[in-house]
């Protein structure tokens, strides 16, 4: 089984810090995305990456940055918090196209409900 | 921006009755899946349908879609406390990205 997994459940931080969440697959995926999720919003493209050091944006990038520096881990960066990025952060991993298989299909990490004050 | 756009935004049902939920979306799709979320986690993938399917089963879960109407529907049928979660349709786009709808809240009541 694919596990995809997140630095924290919960994360209360103040206006102004720089914020880090961490997400780690276990599956040798290539694709890797990041999402926040708003109630009555549904989830929402922050930035993907298709390989190490790779990295696109998504649909609402303005305030995060990404890393990549190893193809397991993809971490979200919030480089100074700001109360209207209070959100569930949802991490999750794919197959490459290459790979045959459903590629469209992506895995969850549990997600971080993030607080910032 | 939203393609999948689910219908209805909630629905509660007694334990052991079907659970119909319906996804419209506007543009051409490759395949459409649907994820359910228990509270406060992750999604997780239950199913997928290609545009060349129109109906595909899965134990208790069945899916059609239907390309000229653009819509697809989520049935659960004998539902159980434990269906109790979001669902959630997402169509792909472009470089294995999805797009996701606002969701379905499902509660079903014992």
């Amino acid at each position: 089984d694919v596990k995809v997994t997140q630095s924290s459940r919960y994360l209360v931080k103040r206006t102004g810090e720089k914020v880090f969440l961490e997400c780690v697959q276990d599956m040798d995926h290539e694709n890797m995305f990041w999402y926040r999720q708003d109630p009555g919003l549904g989830l929402r493209l922050i930035y993907f990456s298709y390989d190490v050091k790779m990295k696109e944006k998504g649909d609402i990038p303005e305030g995060y940055s990404v890393s990549r520096e190893k193809k397991e881990r993809f971490s979200l960066i919030l480089e100074s918090a700001s109360t209207n990025q209070t959100s569930m952060y949802l991490c999750a991993s794919s197959l490459p196209p290459t790979s045959g298989a459903d590629t469209d299909t992506q895995y969850f990490g549990p997600g971080t409900r993030l607080t910032v004050l | 921006s939203q393609q999948g756009e689910e219908d209805p935004q909630a629905l509660s049902i007694q334990e052991g009755e079907n659970a119909t939920m319906n996804c419209s979306y506007k543009t051409s799709i490759n395949n459409l899946q649907w994820y359910r979320q228990n509270s406060g986690r992750g999604l997780v993938h239950l199913i997928l349908i290609r545009s060349n399917e129109r109906e595909k089963h899965s134990g208790r879960l069945r899916v059609t879609l239907d390309t000229s109407k653009k819509s697809s529907s989520l049935l659960i049928t004998a539902s159980r406390a434990a269906d109790t979660a979001s669902y959630f349709c997402a169509t792909d786009r472009y470089g294995n990205k999805l797009v996701f709808g606002a969701g379905t809240i499902l509660r079903v009541k014992s």
